[in-house]
Protein backbone atom coordinates (compact mmCIF):
# COMPACT_ATOMS: atom_id res chain seq x y z
CA UNK A 1 0.00 0.00 0.00
CA UNK A 2 1.04 3.65 -0.31
CA UNK A 3 2.98 5.45 2.69
CA UNK A 4 1.74 8.50 4.19
CA UNK A 5 3.74 10.25 6.75
CA UNK A 6 3.03 12.70 9.39
CA UNK A 7 5.50 15.10 11.29
CA UNK A 8 5.78 15.10 14.49
CA UNK A 9 4.43 12.36 15.81
CA UNK A 10 3.90 14.09 19.13
CA UNK A 11 3.79 17.73 20.37
CA UNK A 12 3.66 19.42 23.51
CA UNK A 13 3.13 23.51 23.72
CA UNK A 14 2.52 26.01 25.42
CA UNK A 15 -1.16 27.65 25.31
CA UNK A 16 -1.32 30.22 22.79
CA UNK A 17 1.42 29.04 20.78
CA UNK A 18 0.99 27.74 16.99
CA UNK A 19 1.41 24.03 16.21
CA UNK A 20 2.09 23.14 12.43
CA UNK A 21 1.59 19.44 11.68
CA UNK A 22 2.94 18.41 8.33
CA UNK A 23 1.42 15.28 6.38
CA UNK A 24 3.31 13.42 3.34
CA UNK A 25 2.30 10.92 0.90
CA UNK A 26 5.38 9.17 0.47
CA UNK A 27 5.21 7.29 -3.17
CA UNK A 28 2.18 9.41 -4.66
CA UNK A 29 0.77 12.14 -5.66
CA UNK A 30 -2.19 13.56 -3.34
CA UNK A 31 -4.20 16.25 -4.97
CA UNK A 32 -6.57 16.02 -2.01
CA UNK A 33 -6.00 15.21 0.93
CA UNK A 34 -8.04 15.14 4.74
CA UNK A 35 -7.34 16.36 7.94
CA UNK A 36 -9.38 14.36 10.97
CA UNK A 37 -9.24 15.04 14.75
CA UNK A 38 -9.59 12.06 17.22
CA UNK A 39 -10.53 12.86 20.79
CA UNK A 40 -9.65 9.88 23.39
CA UNK A 41 -11.74 6.66 23.04
CA UNK A 42 -13.74 8.47 20.07
CA UNK A 43 -14.32 8.47 16.18
CA UNK A 44 -12.07 10.32 13.49
CA UNK A 45 -14.00 13.77 12.69
CA UNK A 46 -12.86 15.49 9.81
CA UNK A 47 -11.88 18.46 9.96
CA UNK A 48 -11.42 19.74 6.84
CA UNK A 49 -10.57 18.70 2.67
CA UNK A 50 -7.04 19.79 1.98
CA UNK A 51 -7.24 20.30 -2.21
CA UNK A 52 -3.32 20.91 -4.04
CA UNK A 53 -3.41 24.36 -5.43
CA UNK A 54 -6.66 25.88 -4.20
CA UNK A 55 -8.44 26.88 -0.50
CA UNK A 56 -9.61 23.77 2.40
CA UNK A 57 -12.40 23.29 2.18
CA UNK A 58 -13.79 23.00 6.17
CA UNK A 59 -16.90 21.11 7.87
CA UNK A 60 -19.12 22.57 9.81
CA UNK A 61 -18.05 23.95 13.48
CA UNK A 62 -14.86 23.63 12.08
CA UNK A 63 -12.50 27.41 12.43
CA UNK A 64 -10.89 28.05 9.22
CA UNK A 65 -8.78 30.75 10.84
CA UNK A 66 -8.02 28.61 13.73
CA UNK A 67 -6.89 25.79 11.67
CA UNK A 68 -5.18 26.86 9.00
CA UNK A 69 -4.64 24.35 6.11
CA UNK A 70 -1.77 24.83 2.81
CA UNK A 71 -1.35 22.30 0.38
CA UNK A 72 1.24 23.66 -1.11
CA UNK A 73 2.31 20.55 -3.64
CA UNK A 74 0.82 16.76 -4.66
CA UNK A 75 2.76 15.40 -1.57
CA UNK A 76 2.53 17.78 0.90
CA UNK A 77 -0.44 19.73 3.21
CA UNK A 78 0.79 21.46 6.86
CA UNK A 79 -2.40 21.93 9.18
CA UNK A 80 -1.22 25.10 11.60
CA UNK A 81 -3.31 25.14 14.62
CA UNK A 82 -3.30 28.66 16.28
CA UNK A 83 -2.93 30.04 18.91
CA UNK A 84 -3.78 26.76 20.57
CA UNK A 85 -5.62 26.22 24.29
CA UNK A 86 -5.95 22.70 26.40
CA UNK A 87 -9.01 22.17 24.47
CA UNK A 88 -7.40 21.76 21.08
CA UNK A 89 -4.89 18.66 22.57
CA UNK A 90 -6.22 15.54 20.44
CA UNK A 91 -4.88 13.11 18.04
CA UNK A 92 -4.91 14.83 14.99
CA UNK A 93 -4.62 12.03 11.21
CA UNK A 94 -4.45 13.14 7.75
CA UNK A 95 -5.26 11.03 5.28
CA UNK A 96 -4.36 11.24 1.38
CA UNK A 97 -6.49 10.12 -1.73
CA UNK A 98 -4.75 8.42 -4.79
CA UNK A 99 -6.12 9.28 -8.05
CA UNK A 100 -7.23 6.40 -10.22
CA UNK A 101 -8.36 4.18 -7.10
CA UNK A 102 -11.86 4.47 -5.80
CA UNK A 103 -11.87 6.67 -2.61
CA UNK A 104 -8.82 4.53 -1.82
CA UNK A 105 -7.41 7.04 1.30
CA UNK A 106 -4.19 6.23 3.11
CA UNK A 107 -3.80 7.24 6.52
CA UNK A 108 -1.43 8.89 8.13
CA UNK A 109 0.16 7.76 12.10
CA UNK A 110 -1.33 10.65 13.08
CA UNK A 111 -0.11 13.43 15.28
CA UNK A 112 -0.76 13.83 19.21
CA UNK A 113 -0.82 17.52 20.06
CA UNK A 114 -0.97 18.75 23.96
CA UNK A 115 -1.79 22.15 24.65
CA UNK A 116 -0.37 22.90 28.33
CA UNK B 1 -20.14 14.79 11.70
CA UNK B 2 -20.53 11.07 12.13
CA UNK B 3 -22.53 9.04 9.55
CA UNK B 4 -24.06 6.82 12.81
CA UNK B 5 -23.79 4.32 15.18
CA UNK B 6 -21.69 1.21 15.84
CA UNK B 7 -22.62 -1.72 18.07
CA UNK B 8 -21.35 -2.53 20.13
CA UNK B 9 -19.52 0.26 21.64
CA UNK B 10 -17.41 -2.39 23.28
CA UNK B 11 -16.56 -6.05 23.20
CA UNK B 12 -15.09 -8.23 25.41
CA UNK B 13 -13.94 -12.14 24.91
CA UNK B 14 -11.80 -14.72 24.58
CA UNK B 15 -9.26 -15.81 22.48
CA UNK B 16 -10.63 -18.39 19.77
CA UNK B 17 -14.17 -16.90 19.77
CA UNK B 18 -15.65 -14.85 17.09
CA UNK B 19 -16.12 -11.51 17.36
CA UNK B 20 -19.28 -9.34 15.38
CA UNK B 21 -19.52 -6.15 15.24
CA UNK B 22 -22.26 -3.91 13.73
CA UNK B 23 -22.30 -0.94 11.72
CA UNK B 24 -25.18 1.64 11.04
CA UNK B 25 -25.74 4.59 8.72
CA UNK B 26 -27.96 7.00 7.56
CA UNK B 27 -27.66 8.56 3.83
CA UNK B 28 -26.93 6.29 0.73
CA UNK B 29 -23.65 5.06 -0.18
CA UNK B 30 -21.16 4.52 -3.10
CA UNK B 31 -18.83 2.21 -0.67
CA UNK B 32 -18.22 0.93 2.95
CA UNK B 33 -15.07 0.30 4.39
CA UNK B 34 -14.02 -1.19 7.76
CA UNK B 35 -10.75 0.26 9.68
CA UNK B 36 -8.70 -1.08 12.74
CA UNK B 37 -6.80 1.21 15.13
CA UNK B 38 -4.49 0.24 17.76
CA UNK B 39 -4.17 2.63 20.86
CA UNK B 40 -2.57 5.81 20.05
CA UNK B 41 -2.06 4.82 16.65
CA UNK B 42 -2.59 5.28 13.06
CA UNK B 43 -5.75 3.19 11.02
CA UNK B 44 -5.44 0.37 9.12
CA UNK B 45 -7.66 -0.52 5.86
CA UNK B 46 -8.63 -3.69 6.53
CA UNK B 47 -11.41 -4.24 4.02
CA UNK B 48 -13.65 -2.20 1.50
CA UNK B 49 -16.96 -2.98 0.19
CA UNK B 50 -19.52 -1.69 -2.63
CA UNK B 51 -22.85 -0.55 -2.47
CA UNK B 52 -23.86 -3.57 -4.83
CA UNK B 53 -22.44 -6.09 -2.93
CA UNK B 54 -23.66 -7.80 -0.26
CA UNK B 55 -20.58 -10.00 1.19
CA UNK B 56 -16.62 -9.92 1.71
CA UNK B 57 -13.90 -11.84 2.65
CA UNK B 58 -10.30 -11.46 3.42
CA UNK B 59 -8.35 -13.81 5.21
CA UNK B 60 -10.38 -14.56 9.35
CA UNK B 61 -12.30 -11.06 7.91
CA UNK B 62 -16.09 -11.39 6.71
CA UNK B 63 -18.19 -8.39 6.26
CA UNK B 64 -21.79 -7.91 4.87
CA UNK B 65 -23.79 -5.22 3.93
CA UNK B 66 -27.36 -4.78 4.09
CA UNK B 67 -28.34 -1.20 2.11
CA UNK B 68 -31.77 -1.53 2.68
CA UNK B 69 -31.16 -1.78 6.41
CA UNK B 70 -28.12 0.91 5.61
CA UNK B 71 -25.82 -1.62 7.90
CA UNK B 72 -22.94 -3.73 8.04
CA UNK B 73 -21.17 -6.31 9.77
CA UNK B 74 -17.79 -7.46 10.61
CA UNK B 75 -16.85 -10.30 11.46
CA UNK B 76 -13.49 -11.62 12.74
CA UNK B 77 -13.20 -15.52 13.15
CA UNK B 78 -10.88 -17.07 16.05
CA UNK B 79 -9.83 -13.79 17.26
CA UNK B 80 -6.64 -13.58 18.56
CA UNK B 81 -5.27 -11.23 21.10
CA UNK B 82 -3.52 -9.18 18.34
CA UNK B 83 -6.80 -7.98 17.29
CA UNK B 84 -7.36 -6.27 20.55
CA UNK B 85 -8.30 -2.72 18.71
CA UNK B 86 -10.77 -0.43 17.64
CA UNK B 87 -12.87 -1.26 14.64
CA UNK B 88 -14.49 1.64 12.72
CA UNK B 89 -16.76 1.71 9.18
CA UNK B 90 -16.75 4.62 7.05
CA UNK B 91 -18.44 5.59 3.97
CA UNK B 92 -18.38 7.84 1.04
CA UNK B 93 -21.76 9.13 -0.73
CA UNK B 94 -22.13 10.91 -3.88
CA UNK B 95 -24.34 13.18 -1.68
CA UNK B 96 -20.96 14.69 0.00
CA UNK B 97 -18.93 13.83 -2.55
CA UNK B 98 -15.08 15.01 -2.67
CA UNK B 99 -14.37 11.08 -1.86
CA UNK B 100 -15.04 12.30 1.70
CA UNK B 101 -15.19 9.17 4.80
CA UNK B 102 -17.28 9.33 7.29
CA UNK B 103 -16.44 7.38 10.19
CA UNK B 104 -18.62 5.34 12.55
CA UNK B 105 -18.58 6.03 16.23
CA UNK B 106 -16.54 2.51 16.42
CA UNK B 107 -16.06 -0.85 18.92
CA UNK B 108 -13.12 -1.22 20.46
CA UNK B 109 -12.44 -4.96 20.96
CA UNK B 110 -10.49 -6.86 23.55
CA UNK B 111 -9.38 -10.42 23.06
CA UNK B 112 -8.01 -11.63 26.14
CA UNK B 113 -5.89 -15.07 25.70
Amino acid sequence: GAVVSQHPSRVICKSGTSVKIECRSLDFQATTMFWYRQFPKQSLMLMATSNEGSKATYEQGVEKDKFLINHASLTLSTLTVTSAHPEDSSFYICSAYRQGTYNEQFFGPGTRLTVL
Amino acid sequence: SQQGEEDPQALSIQEGENATMNCSYKTSINNLQWYRQNSGRGLVHLILIRSNEREKHSGRLRVTLDTSKKSSSLLITASRAADTASYFCATDSAEWGYNKLIFGAGTRLAVHP
